[in-house]
């Protein structure tokens, strides 16, 4: 069963320290693999797709690791905006209609 | 481009009583879908349409719950009769055709459900 999970479940950092995010995933063929950032309230914000095991995308603060069983979302002397909960997300082989399946997330609190 | 486009952002209903979401997707998106997100389940795949054509329902948890997309601009979801446990934020996304890069959806802004 295609299956993606997420940890921690929360995370706290103060202002400046840097940490990683774990993305875990176990799919049929993994077409790419999904990093959303979702605020209170809103809907999820597409952050990166990483398509291939070693590739690396950046974004400010953030950076994605892909490897060909989990995925990492480095995030750099993070600042208090950067609290959200991050979502991953997996697109597997095995699904022609674009079905993502999704981790439960991890809530990153910022403090100044 | 004012993204996809969700209403009501809010609904609250009585148990029992027919509710309607509405989504328009973003124009030239060939493909629409609806989440339903809860603290216990995260995100859920409802059902996934492609040219206006249901692909994938096989998410939607009961007859109660029927989806429909008249034209490529416009899309609902529908829960007759609705109940307590329905009470959720719903999602719908919409994404660009193949060839056109295998990036992310685009979310709405949802809406929060809740039956009394």
């Amino acid at each position: 069963e295609d299956q993606v999970t997420q940890s921690p479940e929360a995370l706290r950092l103060q202002e400046g320290e840097s940490s990683s995010l774990n993305c875990s995933y176990t799919v049929s063929g993994l077409r790419g693999l999904f990093w959303y950032r979702q605020d209170p309230g809103k809907g999820p914000e597409f952050l990166f797709t990483l398509y291939s095991a070693g590739e690396e995308k950046e974004k400010e603060r953030l950076k994605a690791t892909l490897t060909k069983k989990e995925s990492f979302l480095h995030i750099t002397a993070p600042k208090p905006e950067d609290s959200a909960t991050y979502l991953c997300a997996a697109h597997p082989g095995s699904s022609n209609t674009g079905k993502l399946i999704f981790g439960q997330g991890t809530t990153l609190q910022v403090k100044p | 481009d004012a993204g996809v486009i969700q209403s009501p952002r809010h609904e609250v209903t009585e148990m029992g009583q027919e509710v309607t979401l509405r989504c328009k997707p973003i124009s030239g998106h060939n493909s629409l879908f609806w989440y339903r997100q809860t603290m216990m389940r995260g995100l859920e795949l409802l059902i996934y349409f492609n040219n206006n054509v249901p692909i994938d329902d096989s998410g939607m948890p009961e007859d109660r719950f029927s989806a429909k997309m008249p034209n490529a601009s416009f899309s609902t979801l529908k829960i007759q009769p609705s109940e307590p446990r329905d009470s959720a934020v719903y999602f719908c996304a919409s994404r660009s055709p193949p060839g056109q890069g295998l990036y992310g959806y685009t979310f709405g802004s949802g809406t929060r459900l809740t039956v009394v």
